[in-house]
């Protein structure tokens, strides 16, 4: 069955340094997702993107994070100047259309640590 | 502003019994709710979909029932197992957006 991956499964960096976040979503969806959860809580919304462009963002995604979609396969989430409370796993989803009837299909996660 | 609450927090079981997880929403303007699973350090694996109009759902040993003017969803689980052992999550969908709200979880542990 097809899956969304995501690399590193782990990144491990210095607080103030940029860091990007690779997702390769299901080759056939349009709609891609970033979300992320802080050990202990909730799973939170970032962003959604569509067609390339961005269609909804989260009150977190501020001007330090930007996504990307490179070529026709990957998805990206850059971190321009990470801070300590970056630290989270960020998961990538995708969805094959935009309604209700489609569920959106996550990937593991990149566990992101801010040292 | 939307709020999912997922109760018990935490439940143990013992082998073999049917078990009742409750996700509660303070809107029940929803598009749809969904049901996941996470295993630990794992990403989230999708269960269920309920539409807003519909009332329930099935997948094997799994079933959600959705009563949206109440603002509740449950997920039975039957004849629960160890391999059930996992954290369960439900989401919500506002109208007019496709992000999912998710609720604070249910850590369940099935004991052998």
């Amino acid at each position: 069955e097809p899956e969304v991956t995501q690399t590193p499964s782990h990144q491990v960096t210095q607080m103030g340094q940029e860091v990007i976040l690779r997702c390769v979503p299901i080759s056939n969806h349009l709609y891609f997702y970033w979300y992320r959860q802080i050990l202990g809580q909730k799973v939170e919304f970032l962003v959604s993107f569509y067609n390339n462009e961005i269609s909804e963002k989260s009150e977190i995604f501020d001007d330090q994070f930007s996504v990307e979609r490179p070529d026709g396969s990957n998805f990206t989430l850059k971190i321009r100047s990470t801070k300590l409370e970056d630290s989270a796993m960020y998961f990538c989803a995708s969805r094959f259309m935009e309604q209700g009837n489609q569920p959106q299909h996550f990937g593991d996660g990149t566990r992101l640590s801010i040292l | 502003k939307q709020e999912v609450t997922q109760i018990p927090a935490a439940l143990s079981v013992p082998e073999g019994e049917n078990l009742v997880l409750n996700c509660s929403f303070t809107d029940s303007a929803i598009y749809n709710l969904q049901w996941f699973r996470q295993d630990p350090g794992k990403g989230l694996t999708s269960l269920l979909l309920i539409q807003s109009s519909q009332r329930e759902q099935t997948s094997g040993r799994l079933n959600a029932s959705l009563d949206k003017s109440s603002g509740r969803s449950t997920l039975y689980i039957a004849a629960s197992q160890p391999g059930d052992s996992a954290t369960y999550l439900c989401a919500v969908t506002p109208p007019g957006t496709y992000k999912y709200i998710f609720g604070t979880g249910t850590r369940l542990k099935v004991l052998a």
